[in-house]
């Protein structure tokens, strides 16, 4: 069965500074799809960025940029130039060919004036 | 603008009742949308997978006769809490697959039984 796991149930950032989030997954899947969402206070859920496994190159959506390591089977999220509205919770999740998505538990990150 | 509709966003009700909730694709057809659950400051749990015109196919522990689901057409399913009890209280939340893209969340529903 698929997994992921977050290690990091909290993180602290300073405004303007970087800070990396980790996460892992266990999957026997050569095709699959992972992805990083942001769950603000309000409780929606907001796609921040996605990699396909089968892309070696790394995505990136402005400041936000993941770390996709397939043989250790690694996805972390780095933010770069943190900002007050980046504070939230992050699920990083994987998808593979059922469409059902698998989330972790989660990093609330705060971000410090 | 959302793409995926979700309604009520909040609900309270007291023990006993059944309470239904909905979930709309307003852009695209979704022949499958997803149901999870959420406890506060755990994650999003699926319950189930709605296939329209289809039985629903639920995840190993979720009691199918407790959450009756519902994909009639290719823009709505529908999630109804029978019988509904305190703990029962969640966030739930759907989304529904588009099949050009990615797959969209609406923004849940929050569930209260007093």
């Amino acid at each position: 069965a698929q997994t992921v796991t977050q290690s990091q149930p909290e993180m602290s950032v300073q405004e303007a500074e970087t800070v990396t989030l980790s996460c892992t997954y266990d999957t026997s899947e050569s095709d699959y799809y992972l992805f990083w969402y942001k769950q603000p206070p309000s409780r929606q859920m907001i796609l921040v960025i996605r990699q396909e496994a089968y892309k070696q190159q790394n995505a990136t959506e402005n400041r936000f940029s993941v770390n996709f390591q397939k043989a250790a089977k690694s996805f972390s999220l780095k933010i770069s130039d943190s900002q007050l509205g980046d504070a939230a919770m992050y699920f990083c999740a994987y998808r593979a060919g059922t469409y059902k998505y698998i989330f972790g538990t989660g990093t609330r990150l705060k971000v410090l004036a | 603008g959302a793409v995926v509709s979700q309604h009520p966003s909040r609900v309270i009700c007291k023990s006993g009742t059944s309470v239904k909730i909905e979930c709309r694709s307003l852009d695209f057809q979704a022949t499958t949308m997803f149901w999870y659950r959420q406890f506060p400051k755990q994650s999003l749990m699926l319950m189930a997978t709605s296939n329209e015109g289809s039985k629903a196919t639920y995840e190993q522990g979720v009691e199918k006769d407790k959450f009756l689901i519902n994909h009639a057409s290719l823009t709505l399913s529908t999630l109804t809490v029978t019988s509904a009890h305190p703990e029962d209280s969640s966030f739930y939340i759907c989304s529904a697959r588009d099949p050009s893209g990615p797959q969209h969340f609406g923004d849940g529903t929050r569930l209260s039984i007093l």
